[in-house]
């Protein structure tokens, strides 16, 4: 069974400070890594992605490390804002096919509740 | 980007009955996706739904317990049938957007309470 595992459960941060979130995969048939964030009573929403033919990808203040060969791929949050603390999830995505029509299916993490003081 | 909107956005049902939940997104896609997210818990996809075909199923989710219509390019409903206090989730409706999988987006979802 394809996985996603994601650690630390809880991260409290203060402001201005690093967040890490760090996650593993087990199966290589994934295609795409993703990461979204996702606040109270919203559905997640997309924030960086990276491709496992790359080792990094920076987007203002949020990067993704990619470990190809560890299985393992991070995302660090600097300068850390009280506007950030949401529930981060890491993702990876298979490509799949059905009645012709190519598609992603996610596998999600467990999901990271972030916290950042003022 | 594609907008999603879901209904209810929340709901408090009585064990035994059925809700339905409707998708509509502004756009034509070709694959819409519907996820359970337990309370406090991960996103577990439950099926893909492809305008067309009957949808598929995750191992676990049988169409009995949640049949899933696709009618158009822009509209979908999920059913979760016979209810039990274990089906209260938040159920999410996402679709790929013209990125395909590089763009996916979700709904705020619907937060079902069965009591």
């Amino acid at each position: 069974q394809q996985q996603v595992k994601q650690s630390p459960q809880s991260l409290i941060v203060q402001k201005g400070g690093i967040s890490i979130i760090n996650c593993a995969y087990e199966n290589t048939a994934f295609d795409y890594f993703p990461w979204y964030q996702q606040f109270p009573g919203k559905g997640p929403a997309l924030l960086i992605a990276i491709r496992p033919d790359v080792s990094e990808k920076k987007e203002g203040r949020f990067t993704i490390s990619f470990n190809k060969s560890a299985k393992q791929f991070s995302l660090h949050i600097m300068d850390s804002q009280p506007g950030d603390s949401a529930t981060y999830f890491c993702a990876a995505i298979s490509l799949l096919n059905a009645g012709g029509t190519s598609y992603g299916k996610l596998t999600f993490g467990q999901g990271t509740i972030l916290t950042v003081h003022p | 980007s594609a907008v999603i909107s879901q209904k209810p956005s929340r709901d408090i049902c009585q064990r035994g009955t059925s809700l339905t939940i409707q998708c509509q997104v502004d756009s034509q896609v070709t694959m819409m996706f519907w996820y359970r997210q337990q309370p406090g818990q991960s996103l577990t996809l439950i099926a893909t739904a492809n305008q067309g075909s009957e949808a598929t199923y995750e191992s676990g989710f049988v169409i009995d317990k949640f049949p899933i219509s696709r009618p158009n390019l822009t509209f979908s409903t999920l059913t979760v049938s016979n209810m039990s206090p274990e089906d209260s989730s938040i159920y999410l409706c996402s679709v790929e957007d013209e990125g395909g999988y590089e763009k996916l987006f979700f709904g705020s979802g619907t937060q079902l309470s069965v009591l």
